[in-house]
């Protein structure tokens, strides 16, 4: 029973175009999410979060969006660049939960030059 | 400085066998946590120990067991070691647990092989 999905295993984007990554979640209890970026032989690293009370938050070229009634959050990287090419994963929290995530399988970005 | 850092990266062992991963965070941090990825990619959330106690014990065999000398160390025992142990396990800490999920650092994985 997997409560946070991202159903694009991966997805390929132009340097300086939109990058969108998708995840939905199930359980009605999260209220944190966060976003996780990972490059190979490396583990993740904090990326961009955002609290149920918010339905955007910006930091730079990234900007996560919630939408609670539909259980959808999406992570928006303009412009996309070759760095950003990784594995970005997504998390969901209850705010009480003594710090456990539950996260989703992945998405790999492929930036092209 | 590795924030967060754990040994050994790669380990390939027997089935049966018994072994040890070890993590340490030099950030000052709480709490440390262990995740495992598995063969379809989802890391999933074994333990969580605060100032040296047990928080989070998922549903994990108990042929894991994890060990806390101090806050800035969270090591992951495992006795018999079986074919469905193969994975990346994830040592991560966060300054706290209490409330709201903190930020969590990683360290970069170790690769755990079982023959």
């Amino acid at each position: 029973d997997q409560q946070v999905k991202q159903n694009s295993p991966s997805l390929s984007v132009q340097e300086g175009r939109i990058s969108i990554l998708n995840c939905d979640y199930t359980n009605s209890m999260f209220d944190y999410f966060l976003w996780y970026k990972k490059y190979p032989a490396e583990g993740p690293t904090f990326l961009i979060s955002i609290s149920s009370i918010k339905d955007k938050n910006e930091d730079g070229r990234f900007t996560v969006f919630l939408n609670k009634s539909a259980k959808h959050l999406s992570l928006h990287i303009v412009p996309s660049q070759p760095g950003d090419s990784a594995v970005y994963f997504c998390a969901a929290s209850p705010g009480t939960s003594y710090g456990k995530l539950t996260f989703g399988q992945g998405t790999i970005l492929t930036v092209h030059p | 400085d590795t924030a967060v850092s754990q040994t050994p990266k790669y380990l390939v062992t027997q089935m049966g066998n018994d072994k040890s991963i070890k993590c340490e965070q030099n950030l000052g941090h709480d709490t440390m946590y262990w995740y495992k990825q598995d063969s379809k990619k989802f890391l999933k959330i074994m333990f969580s120990y605060n100032n040296k106690e047990l928080i989070i014990n998922e549903t994990v065999p108990n042929r894991f067991s994890p060990k806390s000398p101090d806050k800035a160390h969270l090591n992951l025992h495992i006795n018999s070691l079986e074919l469905g142990d193969s994975a990346v396990y994830f040592c991560a800490s966060s300054q706290d647990a209490w409330g709201t999920a903190d930020t969590q650092y990683f360290g970069p994985g170790t690769r755990l092989t079982v023959l």
